[in-house]
């Protein structure tokens, strides 16, 4: 079946800009996680859900970062007001339920910052 | 809180030859484990899991794993070194504080390069 899947795959903006990343989790997972993988600071959590609601948030750099989870599927990691230190790759990863421990991962958006 | 210490951010082998990637973990409670692969520009592939059936695990590709508490080690190995392998390795516990997300706490990871 299809896996996890995130666009944009690439994203070039401006610093000060703002941005959208989407992940699409796999049909069915309940819990999705947002991570973020950046050379000096390797992968670290950003954000998890559980359907619709966001009970860990704790991974969120700054008030400048903000997610959502509509009708248990889709989520929006949106970045305000980018700067340089945001570029990294953002990755999103789904499983069955919290508790399945297992994560399915998608390809990550590369975000750059100018 | 649980933390992952990777031990040697790049390793190399000869094709043919024993693959050992070293994980050490802590956490205050029975663990779960995982060590997923990362090629390049793609996301993350679960190579194996441990949550607290057998000590040794088999994954994918060959990989196998051994979860040794007194040591607190969780390392990943393969017998034979494919040119394939070349990819970075990173080993994961899984949140188990109170919050009990399940979030992943990586470590730092480990570049494999498997020479001809």
């Amino acid at each position: 079946g299809a896996g996890v899947s995130q666009s944009p795959s690439n994203k070039v903006t401006e610093k000060g800009k703002d941005v959208e990343l989407r992940c699409d989790p796999i049909s069915g997972h309940t819990a999705l996680y947002w991570y973020r993988q950046s050379l000096g600071q390797g992968l670290e959590f950003l954000i998890y859900f559980q359907g619709n609601s966001a009970p860990d948030k704790s991974g969120l750099p700054s008030d400048r970062f903000s997610a959502e989870r509509t009708g248990g599927s889709v989520s929006t990691l949106t970045i305000q007001r980018t700067q340089q230190e945001d570029s990294a790759v953002y990755l999103c990863a789904s499983s069955a339920t919290r508790s399945n421990y297992e994560q399915y991962f998608g390809p990550g958006t590369r975000l750059t910052v100018t | 809180a649980q933390s992952v210490t990777q031990l040697g951010s790049h390793v190399s082998v000869s094709e043919g030859a024993l693959v050992l990637l070293r994980c050490n973990y802590s956490s205050s409670v029975p663990p779960y484990l995982f060590w997923y692969v990362q090629y390049p520009n793609q996301g993350l592939q679960l190579l194996l899991k441990y949550t607290s059936a057998a000590t040794l695990v088999k994954g994918i590709n060959g990989f196998e794993a051994e979860f040794k508490k007194s040591e607190t080690s969780f390392h990943l190995t393969k017998p034979s070194a494919h040119m394939s392998d070349a990819a970075e390795y990173f080993c994961a516990v899984s949140d188990l504080s109170s919050s009990n997300t399940g979030k992943l706490i990586f470590g730092q990871g480990t570049t494999l390069q498997v020479k001809p």
